[in-house]
This record gives C-alpha cells, sequence and structure tokens, in this order.
C-alpha cells in the first residue's frame, strides 16, 4: 500500500532554514505528482507547490517564491521541501501528499505531517 | 489566486440528519473541485473528487455535485464519526487553494 513518511517535528529560529522530507512507498516514485500543503495553526490547509519527478517539473504558490525549494530524489523516491527565511508565522504542520493518478488533479495519500516550530 | 469560499463556516447537526455544504468558486473551474475531511491532528482525507466521484472507501452516504463556480458537498444520515472539518479545493489552477473550510458539530 502506498505510505508517505515525513521527517520529524523541528524548532527552528526566525532567519534560519528547514527541510522536510517525504518518503514515498508503493507505486513507482516517478508515476506521481508530489505536492506539499501547510496548516498554520488553527487555520485551513494552504497549497505550497508542486513537483512532477518524472519531468522535473516545478510549480510553486506565487507567495512562496523565493524561500521555498521543492526537490525529489527519485533514487530514495523522496520528495523534499526547503523553507527558507522562516518567520513566526511559518509556525506550522507541513504535509507532503500524492495524487492517484499522475495529473496532480487531487490529493489522495497524505503523509503524517511534520510540526515546524519557529521561535526564537 | 481562484478563491474558494465556503458556506456555513460552521453547522450544527444531529445524528441521522442531512447537511450541505457550499463551496463557490471566485473563477469557473470547471469540475477540478476535492472535497477534504479532516480531524484534529490528523492529515486531510480526500472524499469526493472531480466535484461528484466519490473516493474508493468512502461511504456513499457522501455525495457532491456542481459545475464551474458553484459545488456542493452533501451528507445523508449523518453519523458519529462524520462530525469533522471539511475543506473544498480546486485543482484547476495553480496554486491550488483551499476554502477556509466548514466544522461540522453535534447538535
Amino acid at each position: 500500500q502506498v505510505q508517505l513518511v515525513q521527517s520529524g517535528a523541528e524548532v527552528k529560529k526566525p532567519g534560519s532554514s528547514v527541510r522536510v522530507s517525504c518518503k514515498a512507498s508503493g507505486g513507482t516514485f516517478t508515476s506521481y505528482t508530489f505536492h506539499w500543503v501547510r496548516q498554520a495553526p488553527g487555520q485551513g490547509p494552504e497549497w505550497m507547490g508542486w513537483i512532477i519527478p518524472i519531468l522535473g517539473t516545478i510549480n510553486y504558490a506565487e507567495k512562496y517564491q523565493g524561500r521555498v525549494t521543492i526537490t525529489a530524489d527519485r533514487a530514495t523516491s523522496t520528495a523534499y521541501m526547503q523553507l527558507s527565511s522562516l518567520r513566526s508565522d511559518d509556525t506550522a504542520v507541513y504535509y507532503c501528499a500524492r495524487d492517484q493518478d499522475g495529473t496532480g488533479s487531487y490529493l489522495t495519500y497524505w503523509g503524517q505531517g511534520t510540526l515546524v516550530t519557529v521561535s526564537s | 489566486d481562484i478563491q474558494m469560499t465556503q458556506s456555513p463556516s460552521s453547522l450544527a447537526a444531529s445524528v441521522g440528519d442531512s447537511v450541505t455544504i457550499t463551496c463557490r468558486a471566485s473563477h469557473s473551474i470547471s469540475t477540478y473541485l476535492n472535497w477534504f475531511q479532516q480531524k484534529p491532528g490528523k492529515a486531510p482525507k480526500l472524499l469526493i473528487f472531480a466535484a461528484s466521484s466519490l473516493q474508493s472507501g468512502v461511504p456513499s452516504r457522501f455525495s457532491g455535485t456542481g459545475y464551474e463556480t458553484d459545488f456542493t458537498l452533501t451528507i445523508s444520515s449523518l453519523q458519529p464519526d462524520d462530525f469533522a472539518t471539511y475543506y473544498c479545493q480546486q485543482s484547476y489552477k495553480i496554486p491550488h487553494t483551499f476554502g477556509q473550510g466548514t466544522k461540522l458539530e453535534i447538535k
């Protein structure tokens, strides 16, 4: 079965960077799109960006342009999201998610989430 | 960005009731509309994709309709497990924006 296993919780200082990993199992890694979604405390989900590993295509929400980098390592079936210049309002649970058919149209599988806390 | 507006923001209902949640897109999104259920401390769970297609394993009391800008999620015969927060999301145009959520509570 499909599993997305994310790295553990992080506590970061303002101005620093964080990298969250998402290891996929079940299914061919390059056949799908991988998305990153974050959710601040008490707020709704917010889509950050996606990567299509087989094409190397990456798109980011404009809000995060210049601060976020999404990558994928096909050898280890792992997707990564790095966010730089962290601020206190970046405190959130960060999720990776995968689609079902490679179109990116709907997110069927989700990781368990990674809490990133930004605090001085 | 395409704005997704859900209503109501919260809703109280009883077990056995039928409820409807609406989602309106600021631009036409055809049927690129998904519905998720989320419980505290858990990742969102896909219920409905492409406006009206029921995700595998989701009970048939969940149904979705709509096209272009106006969409609904209906839950018939509410069960105790259905009390959660529901989100719509458009996947027509990047960024794939979510609605602000509808919290379904027990009356």
